[in-house]
C-alpha cells in the first residue's frame, strides 16, 4: 500500500524565515504533486514534479524530487504571512492520488 | 468561470436521511473523481469514472454510498441513511487523459454536516 509522510506536520515560523517541508513516499509513482489549501476551501495545485532530479519555482516556494530516495522537498524563501495554509503533499498512483496528512503552516508577522 | 463546480457547497441533515451531491466537471474531461476530506486530514480516494464507466471504488465506500456518471459528463453521489461518521469535505476532480500532465483539477467541495 502506497503510503505518504509529510514532516512536519504543523510548522508555525516568523516572517522572512526560510523553512523546508518533507514528503517520503513508500513506492513508485508517476508522479508527484504539491498542493495549497486555505481553510474551508479547496485545493489548489502549486507544483507537479515528473522526474527525478525535478525542480519547480513560482515566487517564494521551491519544490525539487528525488525518485531514488522517494523524497520530495517544498523549500519556503523569506516567509511571509500570506503563505499561511496547509500544504498537501501527494503521489499518483494507478490514476489515483494519494495524499499525506499535510504540513500546517502558519507565519507569525 | 470554467472550472470544476460542486452543489451544494454546504448541507446539513440528520443521521437517517438521504444526501446527493453533484459535480460538474471541466468540459471535455474524460475522468472525474470523488475524495472525501475529513479534519486535518488529506483528501481520500472514492472513486472515480471514466466517461460513463465506473472502474474503480475504495473500500471506504460502503454500501450506503453510491456514484453515477449517467451520460459522462455530471456525477452524482448519493449517501444513504446518513451516519455522523460521513461529515466531511466531499471534493470532486477531473482531468483529461491525454493532457501534458493528466492533472486532476479540484471542485471547491461540498461540506457535509451530520446531526
Amino acid at each position: 500500500e502506497l503510503k505518504v509522510e509529510q514532516n512536519p506536520l504543523f510548522l508555525s515560523m516568523q516572517e522572512g524565515k526560510n523553512y523546508t517541508i518533507y514528503c517520503n513516499y513508500s513506492t513508485t509513482s508517476d508522479r508527484l504533486y504539491w498542493y495549497r489549501q486555505d481553510p474551508g476551501k479547496s485545493l489548489e495545485s502549486l507544483f507537479v514534479l515528473l522526474s527525478n532530479g525535478a525542480v519547480k519555482q513560482e515566487g517564494r516556494l521551491m519544490a525539487s524530487l528525488d525518485t531514488k530516495a522517494r523524497l520530495s522537498t517544498l523549500h519556503i524563501t523569506a516567509a511571509v504571512h500570506d503563505l499561511s495554509a496547509t500544504y498537501f503533499c501527494a503521489v499518483l498512483r494507478d490514476d489515483k492520488i494519494i495524499f499525506g496528512k499535510g504540513t500546517r503552516l502558519h507565519i507569525l508577522p | 468561470d470554467t472550472g470544476v463546480s460542486q452543489d451544494p457547497r454546504h448541507k446539513i441533515t440528520k443521521r437517517g436521511q438521504n444526501v446527493t451531491f453533484r459535480c460538474d466537471p471541466i468540459s471535455e474531461h474524460n475522468r472525474l473523481y470523488w475524495y472525501r476530506q475529513t479534519l486535518g486530514q488529506g483528501p481520500e480516494f472514492l472513486t472515480y469514472f471514466q466517461n460513463e464507466a465506473q472502474l474503480e471504488k475504495s473500500r471506504l465506500l460502503s454500501d450506503r454510498f453510491s456514484a453515477e456518471r449517467p451520460k459522462g459528463s455530471f456525477s452524482t453521489l448519493e449517501i444513504q441513511r446518513t451516519e455522523q461518521g460521513d461529515s466531511a469535505m466531499y471534493l470532486c476532480a477531473s482531468s483529461f487523459t491525454l493532457a501534458l500532465y493528466n492533472e486532476q483539477f479540484f471542485g471547491p467541495g461540498t461540506r457535509l454536516t451530520v446531526l
